[in-house]
């Protein structure tokens, strides 16, 4: 079966930009979850969605946004992008009771300018 | 608090000897749950190995094997006999079982390097 596929795999966006990222989960997954990777911070936990809800957000300033729709595909938005953004960002799809195991995409790279 | 660490840094080791990466966690719940996943150069995160708190069994699947303590709190694992392929940055992570709280706690990560 398919798996995560996360769309687009490179942007590049200049700082006050702002940038939507997409995420469609693998076929009967409903839970979808996003991860920033940075070579300071590591992986940290952005938000988690389940049936068009968010269950779970980490701590990040109120720029970092989602949403799920009812296809369970999920989009992550950063408004004013600052320089400190630039980042892999993962999404990760799992069941709804997440600790049987996460799925993984690829990642889109974000750097900003 | 950081609640997984992984000390090791980076390992360097020559194609078919082991290797063994370190993780050590902290929580106080009961139930909870640990992964291992790879990351190789393209970026994507390979499930590698998940074991409950409830299972300290120690099991080897192929080349890989782990070692789950909850008396010391640590999940470590190994590869056997390296090769090449196994270069990439390994996590180890926890997610705790806490209602709706579902998420992974990552570490900082292990960069393995196989040498040929």
């Amino acid at each position: 079966k398919a798996g995560v596929t996360q769309t687009p795999r490179y942007l590049i966006k200049t700082r006050g930009q702002q940038v939507t990222l997409s995420c469609s989960p693998i076929s009967g997954h409903r839970s979808v979850s996003w991860y920033q990777q940075t070579p300071g911070q590591g992986l940290q936990f952005l938000f988690e969605y389940f049936s068009e809800t968010q269950r779970n957000k980490g701590n990040f300033p109120g720029r970092f946004s989602g949403r799920q729709f009812s296809n369970s595909r999920s989009e992550m938005n950063v408004s004013t992008l600052e320089l400190g953004d630039s980042a892999l960002y993962l999404c990760a799809s799992s069941l709804p009771e997440g600790y049987y195991g996460y799925t993984f995409g690829s990642g889109t790279r974000l750097t900003v300018v | 608090a950081q609640k997984v660490t992984q000390a090791q840094t980076e390992i360097s080791v020559v194609e078919k000897e082991d290797v063994t990466l370190d993780c050590v966690y902290e929580t106080r719940d009961t139930t909870y749950y640990l992964f291992w996943y790879k990351q190789p150069p393209s970026g994507e995160l390979v499930f590698l190995i998940r074991r409950n708190s409830f299972d300290e069994q120690n099991e080897i699947s192929g080349r890989y094997s782990w070692n789950f303590q909850k008396s010391t709190s640590s999940f470590n694992f190994t590869i056997t006999a390296s090769q090449v392929v196994d270069s990439a940055v390994y996590f180890c992570a926890l997610s705790e079982a806490k209602g709706n709280d579902y998420k992974l706690s990552f570490g900082a990560g292990t960069t393995v390097t196989v040498r040929a």
